[in-house]
């Protein structure tokens, strides 16, 4: 969906580096999460943000840290990337405050070494 | 710890044959929705079934919901090999979050 971006779109870096995966949505939600999917274990939820000044942790948050810049920016940062941390991450929006659609970003593919 | 577990894991078949994809979940729920993504791309919302609805329909996608069961199945009708993709169930309850099952993999043969 084009009216949630993500940035970069693949990524290889080195453990212990320090990367920051961004996201960006034209939808004017206010809701936006962080997942990442791993093979054989769907998507689960990293961080979320209900809005510009709400910010919670998902259910595997350790590793992670977010940042709100406005409501249509939303970033994913790895403070010190290891490798377990391989994976496929996603962006999604939606609007509140029922909690219905929610709208997917095309995905970062993250390798690190 | 995942909410939505569905069953079968990956499903094969011909096309223009029907597939049905079943998931399982734990606690109350408000809605439950079914989500499609085609190989490594994002997923994309197919259908949403509130709580108190038993039955969904759009297009060739049938969607039940037992609440009694806690369970729900999303039937493809009249496959076809677009269809090819992964499945998602995922749950919506009163956190503001939707948790999202492990997937069907559905492979449509032409």
């Amino acid at each position: 969906d084009a009216d949630v971006t993500q940035t970069p779109r693949n990524r290889i870096t080195k453990t212990g580096k320090r990367i920051m995966l961004e996201c960006s949505q034209t939808k004017g939600h206010d809701r936006m999460y962080w997942y990442r999917q791993d093979p054989g274990l769907g998507l689960r939820l990293i961080y979320y943000s209900f809005d510009v000044k709400d910010i919670n942790k998902g259910e595997i948050s350790d590793g992670y840290s977010v940042s709100r810049q406005a409501q249509a920016k939303f970033s994913l940062s790895l403070e010190s990337a290891i490798p377990n941390q391989t994976a496929l991450y996603f962006c999604a929006t939606s609007p509140g405050p029922l909690l219905e659609t929610q709208y997917f970003g095309p995905g970062t593919r993250l390798l690190v070494l | 710890s995942q909410q939505g577990e569905e069953d079968p894991q990956a499903l094969s078949i011909q096309e223009g044959e029907n597939a049905t994809m079943n998931c399982s979940y734990k606690t109350s729920i408000n809605n439950l929705q079914w989500y499609r993504q085609n190989s490594g791309r994002g997923l994309v919302h197919l259908i949403l079934i509130r709580s108190n609805e038993r039955e969904k329909h759009s297009g060739r996608l049938r969607v039940t919901l037992d609440t009694s069961k806690k369970s729900s199945s999303l039937l493809i009708t009249a496959s076809r090999a677009a269809d090819t993709a992964s499945y998602f169930c995922a749950t919506a309850g009163n956190t503001g979050k939707l948790i999202f099952g492990q997937g069907t993999t559905l492979q449509v043969k032409p």
